[in-house]
């Protein structure tokens, strides 16, 4: 069965710093992962997903995460981030075109 | 891409009474999965919706508690029964197709028991 570890419950980091969120999986022959977040009050929504080829996945507001299969990883990074971008950010994993198993998620607290 | 419609989007009930939440998808899809946030908590899977014939409950839910249906390829109801102020949570429909990578969540049912 497929699980995801999300190291950290809570990050803060200054507005405008760098912030890193760890995720771990469990290895399978074929793994789909995902990153998902979640606004305050708000419902969960798609951040980006790595299915194959490229390594380094990256979404629309600058975050990146990085495949590396040899460490069973899938970090979430930003370089700068923004009050905007505080969320809890849900790592998640899935066998192709089965159930989405999702970790216990971070809650980043940007600070002014 | 898929639109969910939940409802309802949220309640408050009696502790021992049951609540049925409807999921309606705008497309035919594949496969729907019933989840459950905690307050403060991450989605938890309860069980696979299936067509046709019984839901695959994830360990830790009975279908006694959570009788799920899914008549046709559109459409599948979560019943939470018995209910106890532990249910409350946000319970969130989730469905994907077999050729999609990803998966479309509705904005989930917010269940207050008291």
């Amino acid at each position: 069965a497929q699980s995801v570890t999300q190291l950290d419950s809570q990050v803060p980091v200054f507005e405008e710093a760098p912030v890193e969120l760890r995720c771990n999986y469990s290895s399978s022959v074929s793994v789909y992962l995902f990153w998902y977040v979640q606004y305050p009050n708000q419902g969960l929504q798609l951040l980006l997903k790595y299915l194959s080829g490229s390594t380094l996945v990256e979404s629309i507001n600058g975050f990146e995460a990085e495949f590396n299969k040899s460490q069973t990883s899938f970090h979430l990074r930003k370089p700068s981030v923004h009050i905007s971008d505080t969320a809890e950010y849900f790592c998640a994993v899935s066998d192709p075109y089965d159930k989405i198993i999702f970790g216990k998620g971070t809650r980043l607290h940007i600070l002014p | 891409s898929a639109v969910i419609s939940q409802k309802p989007s949220r309640d408050i009930c009696q502790r021992g009474t049951s609540l049925t939440i409807q999921c309606q998808v705008d497309s035919q899809v594949t496969m729907m999965f019933w989840y459950r946030q905690q307050p403060g908590q991450s989605l938890t899977l309860i069980a696979t919706a299936n067509q046709g014939s019984e839901a695959t409950y994830e360990s830790g839910f009975v279908i006694d508690k959570f009788p799920i249906s899914r008549p046709n390829l559109t459409f599948s109801t979560l019943t939470v029964s018995n209910m106890s102020p532990e249910d409350s949570s946000i319970y969130l429909c989730s469905v994907r197709q077999q050729s999609s990578t990803e998966a479309f969540f509705g904005q989930g049912t917010r269940l207050t028991v008291v």
